[in-house]
C-alpha cells in the first residue's frame, strides 16, 4: 500500500523567508511520482510541482523546489522568499501507476502554512 | 485552460436522501476522480474512471456509487445519505500518459447531511 505522511499540521514563516514543508512516503513500487498541491482558503487545488522517481535532478518551479531524497523516502517542498499569498494548506501526494496508464494519487494529511508580515 | 466544474458549491440534504454530485471537464481527459476531504485526513479517493462506462473503487467506496456515461461527465451518487458523509467532495480529471500527470480539480462541493 502507498502511504504519504506530513507530520507538520501547521507551520509559520515570516514574509520573505524560506520555509520547508516535510513529506515522507512509503511504496514498494520503483516507479512513482510525487506532487505538491496548494489549497487556499477558497478551496481550489493548485498544482505546484512534480518529481518523478527516476528524475536525476530535484524539480524546481519558480519559488518552489522539491528536495527529493530517494533513499530516505522524503520529498520536502521548499518555498523561497515567502509571500503573504502563500498562506494556504499544502498537500503532498504520490502517484502510483501499478502498471496502469492512468495512475492514482494518495494524499498526505496536509500542512497549513501561515505567512506573517 | 482546463476547467473542471461541479454542480454545486454547497448542498444540504437529509439523512436517507439520494444525492447526486455532478462533475464536468472540458479538456477531453480520459481519467476522472472523486475524492472526499476531511480535516486531518487529507483527500481520500472514493472512485475513479479511466474511460467511459469504466470505473474502479478507490480507498473508501462504501456508501457511494458512480456513473460515467459520457467522457466529460462523472457523477457521484450517495444512495442513501448519512451524516458521516458530511464532507467536502472534490472532483478531478487527468490525461493518460502525459507527464507531469497532474490532476485538475474542481472547486469542490461542501455537502452537509442532517
Amino acid at each position: 500500500a502507498q502511504k504519504i505522511t506530513q507530520t507538520q499540521p501547521g507551520m509559520f514563516v515570516q514574509e520573505k523567508e524560506a520555509v520547508t514543508l516535510d513529506c515522507t512516503y512509503d511504496t514498494s513500487d520503483p516507479s512513482y511520482g510525487l506532487f505538491w498541491y496548494k489549497q487556499p482558503s477558497s478551496g481550489e487545488m493548485i498544482f505546484l510541482i512534480y518529481q518523478g522517481s527516476y528524475d536525476q535532478q530535484n524539480a524546481t518551479e519558480g519559488r518552489y523546489s522539491l528536495n527529493f531524497q530517494k533513499a530516505r523516502k522524503s520529498a520536502n517542498l521548499v518555498i523561497s522568499a515567502s509571500q503573504l499569498g502563500d498562506s494556504a494548506m499544502y498537500f503532498c501526494a504520490m502517484r502510483y501507476a501499478g502498471g496502469t496508464s492512468y495512475g492514482k494519487l494518495t494524499f498526505g494529511q496536509g500542512t497549513i502554512l501561515t505567512v506573517h508580515p | 485552460d482546463v476547467k473542471v466544474t461541479q454542480s454545486s458549491r454547497y448542498l444540504v440534504k437529509r439523512t436517507g436522501e439520494k444525492v447526486f454530485l455532478e462533475c464536468v471537464q472540458d479538456m477531453d481527459h480520459e481519467n476522472m476522480f472523486w475524492y472526499r476531504q476531511d480535516p486531518g485526513l487529507g483527500l481520500r479517493l472514493i472512485y475513479f474512471s479511466y474511460d467511459v462506462k469504466m470505473k474502479e473503487k478507490g480507498d473508501i467506496p462504501e456508501g457511494y456509487s458512480v456513473s460515467r456515461e459520457k467522457k466529460e461527465r462523472f457523477s457521484l451518487i450517495l444512495e442513501s445519505a448519512s451524516t458521516n458523509q458530511t464532507s467536502m467532495y472534490l472532483c478531478a480529471s487527468s490525461l493518460t500518459g502525459r507527464r507531469p500527470y497532474e490532476q485538475y480539480f474542481g472547486p469542490g462541493t461542501r455537502l452537509t447531511v442532517t
